[in-house]
């Protein structure tokens, strides 16, 4: 069966610090993955996609970069951190044409 | 673009009583919609999707392209549907699908 892992599962930053959040999935091959910022009273907002290794689709202007080095690797990363970047950070994999699989995700706290 | 609207940021029952969490979407397309529900320290996970026309431990939705809506009903509530509800509108641009996320309604069962 198909797994979806994400560490670190908590993370303080200083602002200015840099940040890398890793995802990986087992179990499937070639999947899409996506990561979400989830924040109080704003919902879920798609930051990035990525249809294959190397293949980056970027939702929303911001401090962050995704990455796509292997196929079921999905790495978040920042090179300096705001305030505003604190967050809870979900990735998903899709299956099928629509349906989308959680993480357990990360919560970032920038002071 | 697509939108998705939850207009109600918490929604407060008494087990027994009939639940109703309001959805709403903009799309010029035709929709795929999705309702995930996140329960306290769990993974956000799928409860339905209108394709299916399915009832979830207890709950449906059905899809009113008239009124744009996607209601999420349930007849009477229990103590354990308390949790986060998210809306999920899931759309394919240039080929890729991606899911827009409503705000999210906390239903919160007391006994």
């Amino acid at each position: 069966s198909q797994t979806i892992h994400q560490w670190p599962a908590t993370l303080v930053q200083p602002v200015g610090s840099p940040l890398s959040l890793e995802c990986t999935v087992e179990g499937t091959s070639n999947p899409n993955l996506y990561w979400y910022r989830q924040a109080a009273g704003r919902g879920l907002q798609l930051l990035f996609y990525s249809v294959g290794i190397g293949q980056i689709s970027s939702e929303v202007p911001q401090n962050l970069s995704a990455s796509r080095p292997q196929d079921r690797q999905f790495i978040l990363s920042s090179k300096k951190l705001l305030l505003s970047d604190s967050g809870f950070y979900l990735c998903a994999w899709k299956k099928g044409l629509h349906e989308q699989f959680f993480g357990p995700g990360t919560r970032l706290t920038v002071l | 673009a697509q939108r998705v609207t939850q207009p109600e940021k918490l929604l407060s029952v008494f087990k027994g009583a009939p639940v109703e969490l309001k959805c709403n979407y903009s799309y010029s397309g035709s929709p795929e919609l999705f309702w995930y529900v996140q329960y306290s320290r769990q993974r956000l996970q799928l409860l339905l999707r209108h394709i299916s026309r399915e009832s979830i431990k207890g709950f449906t939705a059905d899809l009113n392209k008239g009124e744009t809506s996607f209601h999420l009903k349930k007849p009477f509530a229990q103590e354990e549907d308390s949790a986060m509800y998210y809306c999920a509108l899931s759309t394919l641009e240039s080929g890729y699908s991606t899911l827009t996320f409503g705000k999210g309604t906390m239903l919160l069962v007391s006994p």
